[in-house]
């Protein structure tokens, strides 16, 4: 069965501080690992991983894969109180007609100021 | 502007009876998704449809119905035999080119 598994579940932070999000997966015919962030309706995307050890960023998000390990982190440095959401990871898995993501429960960030 | 249109955003039903989800994207995509997000869930794939009069059952696929007539166009029909109708419903499509997923805003069922 394929499974996303992301921790910690919740986290509640100051402003200022540094965030790592971990999200492991085990799905078959990998394709890539996505990132979403959804604060109230529909998730917005942050990054999409396909290589291992490649990190991107975005501002103060960065995020890596490590394909040995079936595992990615997202970063998020000097937090702000907007950078407040759930954090979903998926596996992309499949190809062509069979292409799905299978998501993650989440990780709800809190920010306080 | 292109995007993915669900409607209602909020949808009252009584139990017992059938309702249809709205989802209509303008940006030529392929492929159309709908998953179900309950509190401490995540998202749950439903059904997928890759083409036109096509479509693969998701993980949690019983008590619901799909169409896919229209490229544009993929409602989702939650049935009496769906025990647990009450959920935030999510729409999204995507290209097989880039594999990301573009959401719609999602309509809130809640089943009285």
């Amino acid at each position: 069965e394929d499974k996303v598994v992301q921790s910690p579940l919740s986290l509640v932070v100051h402003e200022g501080d540094t965030v790592t999000l971990n999200c492991s997966y085990e799905v078959t015919n990998f394709r890539s690992l996505l990132w979403y962030k959804q604060e109230k309706k529909a998730p917005t995307f942050l990054f999409m991983l396909t290589s291992s050890g490649i990190e991107k960023k975005s501002g103060r998000l960065s995020s890596i894969l490590d394909k040995k390990e079936l595992f990615s982190i997202l970063n998020i440095t000097a937090t702000q109180t907007g950078d407040s959401a759930v954090y979903l990871c998926a596996g992309g898995l499949g190809g062509g007609s069979n292409y799905k993501l299978t998501f993650g429960k989440g990780t709800l960030l809190t920010v306080n100021p | 502007d292109g995007g993915i249109t669900q409607s209602p955003k909020y949808l009252f039903r009584k139990e017992g009876q059938n309702v249809t989800l709205s989802c209509e994207q303008n940006l030529n995509h392929d492929a159309m998704y709908w998953y179900r997000q309950d509190p401490g869930q995540g998202l749950r794939l439903i059904y997928y449809s890759q083409i036109v009069n096509d479509f693969q059952k998701g993980d949690i696929a019983e008590g619901y119905s799909v169409s896919r007539e229209k490229k544009e166009s993929f409602p989702l029909t939650v049935t009496s035999a769906q025990k647990n109708p009450t959920a935030f419903y999510l729409c999204a499509s995507s290209t097989t080119a880039n594999y990301g997923y573009t959401f719609g805003s999602g309509t809130r069922l809640t089943v009285v």
